[in-house]
């Protein structure tokens, strides 16, 4: 079965408009962390943003945050106030196993998101 | 700053051959991870280690094999490689004692022929 889920394999967005990036999960740990991240055309993987499924509070960074939905099992990314710089696959992951040592890492399909002028 | 590193960026392979791909990190941490990243499918586990020694099947291990004898070495290996094998590999570590985000590699692109 998926862990990780992303149902929009393309994102449309205007310059400086605000979108949500869906992400849902499957886990009966209690204790897990939701990441995003961000693949350019580059290639290379960079980390935008993390939830720790006992934090109370969605994580914010800078215009990324995470609209974490514990009992609906999501994790939706939003990004405001779009750039075009921000036209790049979305990955949605999920790090199960947080109190041991034995740690497993999995992601979503990912989302392509276009950012229009 | 901390790293990551594969091996190669780039490889050519002919089927059948026996392939080693290479990730070394400095962070000394504990889990590293092997994925490859088709379009659409996105990145799938091969394998993790969690330790020296120490190894476990992700969702997709048929056909590859992997060694972790030192902590800061991870190899994937594809005893036989074959063209359904051409992929782009990603290799990831991760602190599991503090720290949240994974460190990725560069990626090689593997091409079989």
């Amino acid at each position: 079965a998926q862990k990780i889920t992303q149902t929009q394999p393309g994102m449309f967005v205007q310059e400086k408009e605000a979108v949500t990036l869906d992400c849902t999960y499957d886990t009966s740990d209690p204790s897990y962390g939701l990441f995003w991240y961000k693949q350019p055309s580059s290639g290379e993987m960079i980390f935008l943003i993390y939830q720790g499924s006992y934090d109370q509070q969605n994580a914010t960074e800078g215009r990324y945050s995470l609209n974490f939905q514990k009992a609906r099992k999501s994790a939706n990314l939003v990004i405001s106030a779009s750039q075009l710089g921000d036209s790049a696959m979305y990955f949605c992951a999920m790090r199960e196993g947080l109190n041991t040592g034995f740690q497993k890492l999995v992601f979503g399909t990912g989302t392509r998101l276009l950012v229009s002028p | 700053d901390v790293k990551v590193t594969q091996s190669s960026r780039y490889l050519v392979k002919r089927t059948g051959e026996k392939v080693f791909l290479e990730c070394v990190q400095d962070m000394d941490h504990e889990n590293m991870f092997w994925y490859r990243q088709d379009p659409g499918l996105g990145l799938r586990l091969i394998y993790f280690s969690y330790d020296v020694k120490m190894k476990e099947k992700g969702d997709i291990p048929e056909g590859y094999s992997v060694s972790r004898e030192k902590k800061e070495r991870f190899s994937l290996i594809l005893e036989s490689a074959s063209t359904n094998q051409t992929s782009m590999y990603l290799c990831a570590s991760l602190d599991t004692t503090k720290g949240t985000e994974a460190f990725f590699g560069q990626g090689t692109r593997l091409t079989v022929v």
